[in-house]
């Protein structure tokens, strides 16, 4: 199996710009999770979708950010507009069941906003 | 709520020495515990994992037993390599959610 798939790998851009992270979680499973990871605050759960449906988005810094996942195999975290404080690695993670389960990471996408 | 705490590092070790990283946990239930891997520039990967009290997890050398009673999970290694050098999370889950410890650098010299 593939793995999760994350696009770009790395990404830099300007301060106000708009950013689209994407993600292809594995095929067959129907959880899918957006994390955050930086140096001050770790590794931070940003939302959570089960069965296409977001769960859990109590994790999502402001209104900058938002995410969807319009199918079973794909979703996207867009921030508009990027600001520096959001430079992070971004890993999309899936699972196949909803409690309890394994979850498995893609490789991330590394963000620099300048 | 749920919580990990792990112990603090960086670690330094040479080959073939004895690797020991802690990790205690606070959850309501009875939560799967984890250990991820991230190597450098990478994501995470599972190393092992137990879901119930008592079971062993096992991964390339590497071990930890779920211990409810004194609510522990404690990573161990007999020999480690220099390819063992990475950041090792401790995490539990009781639902959906994975709860992180900090991390452990660790940097395995030869």
């Amino acid at each position: 199996d593939a793995g999760v798939i994350q696009s770009p790998r790395h990404e830099v851009t300007e301060m106000g710009q708009e950013v689209t992270l994407r993600c292809k979680p594995i095929s067959g499973h129907n959880s899918l999770f957006w994390y955050r990871q930086t140096m001050m605050r770790g590794l931070e759960l940003l939302i959570y979708f089960n069965n296409n449906v977001p769960i859990d988005d109590s994790g999502m810094p402001e209104d900058r950010f938002s995410a969807k996942m319009p199918n079973a195999s794909f979703s996207t975290l867009k921030i508009q507009p990027s600001e520096p404080r959001d430079s992070a690695v971004y890993f999309c993670a899936s699972s196949p069941e909803r409690t309890k389960e394994t979850q498995y990471f893609g490789p991330g996408t590394r963000l620099l906003v300048l | 709520g749920d919580s990990v705490t792990q112990m603090e590092g960086p670690v330094t070790l040479s080959e073939e020495a004895f690797l020991t990283i802690n990790c205690t946990y606070t959850a309501t239930g009875y939560p799967s515990l984890f250990w991820y891997v991230q190597y450098p520039g990478e994501g995470l990967q599972l190393l092992l994992k137990a879901t119930k009290a008592d079971d062993k997890g096992s991964n390339k050398g590497f071990e930890a037993t779920y211990r409810k009673e004194t609510t522990s999970f404690h990573l161990e290694k007999g020999s480690v390599q220099v390819s063992d050098s990475a950041v090792y999370f401790c995490a539990l889950t009781s639902d959906y959610k994975l709860s992180f410890g900090a991390g452990t650098t660790v940097t395995v010299r030869a």
